[in-house]
């Protein structure tokens, strides 16, 4: 039973225009978020994360937006660029001792 | 230069053998994981340890043991009775002592069972 999903397994984008990356969880207990961006045959990099006592994160051209009565973040990049084509990984945190669950990822291909 | 290192980058092992990958971090974290990714897969937990000695079955740990005698060294030994070994491993670590801790990766390990 996923906890935490990406129902988008890929999405493309033109170079220039917005990036939309959603991720929905069903653990109420959730309340620390995180999203990783990974390149083939690297290991994910931590791109930018959200606490569920804020609604919105930001840190340059990256957004996360958090919904937590719909259980609900995405992700936005504003503008794409090529750099950003690669497989996004949203994972949540509970408190406790317990590791963090990751999303199966969605890649993203922006098109010049 | 403080990072997580996993060797080798490329591992190939016979059907039947069992094969050790490695991960050492020197950004004295408290607490390493082992993930697997496989294509469509996402990242899957095998074991993580939260502090020296002492460490727990993640989600997918059959077929895979795990030691940490040292706080900075966390590896991963892919038994024979691992069915499917072919796969991405991922090592990461995290400071340890809070769920908002965030974990780093290090570069992954591609084993191919042949």
């Amino acid at each position: 039973d996923q906890q935490v999903k990406q129902n988008s397994p890929s999405l493309s984008v033109q170079e220039g225009r917005i990036s939309i990356l959603n991720c929905d969880y069903t653990n109420s207990m959730f309340d620390y978020f995180l999203w990783y961006k990974k390149y083939p045959a690297e290991g994910p990099t931590f791109l930018i994360s959200i606490s569920s006592i804020k609604d919105k994160n930001e840190d340059g051209r990256f957004t996360v937006f958090l919904n937590k009565s719909a259980k609900h973040l995405s992700l936005h990049i504003v503008p794409s660029q090529p750099g950003d084509s690669a497989v996004y990984f949203c994972a949540a945190s509970a408190r406790g001792n317990t590791p963090l669950v990751f999303g199966k990822g969605t890649r993203l291909s922006v098109i010049a | 230069d403080g990072g997580i290192t996993q060797s080798p980058k490329y591992l190939f092992r016979k059907e039947g053998q069992n094969v050790t990958l490695s991960c050492e971090q020197n950004l004295n974290h408290d607490a390493m994981y082992w993930y697997r990714q496989d294509p469509g897969q996402g990242l899957r937990l095998i074991y993580y340890s939260q502090i020296v000695n002492d460490f727990q079955k993640g989600d997918i740990a059959e077929g895979y043991s795990v030691s940490r005698e040292k706080k900075e060294s966390f590896p991963l030994t892919v038994t024979s009775a691992q069915k499917n070994p072919t796969a991405f491993y991922l090592c990461a670590s995290e400071e340890g002592g809070g769920h908002t801790d965030t974990q780093y990766f290090g570069p992954g390990t591609r084993l191919t069972v042949l």
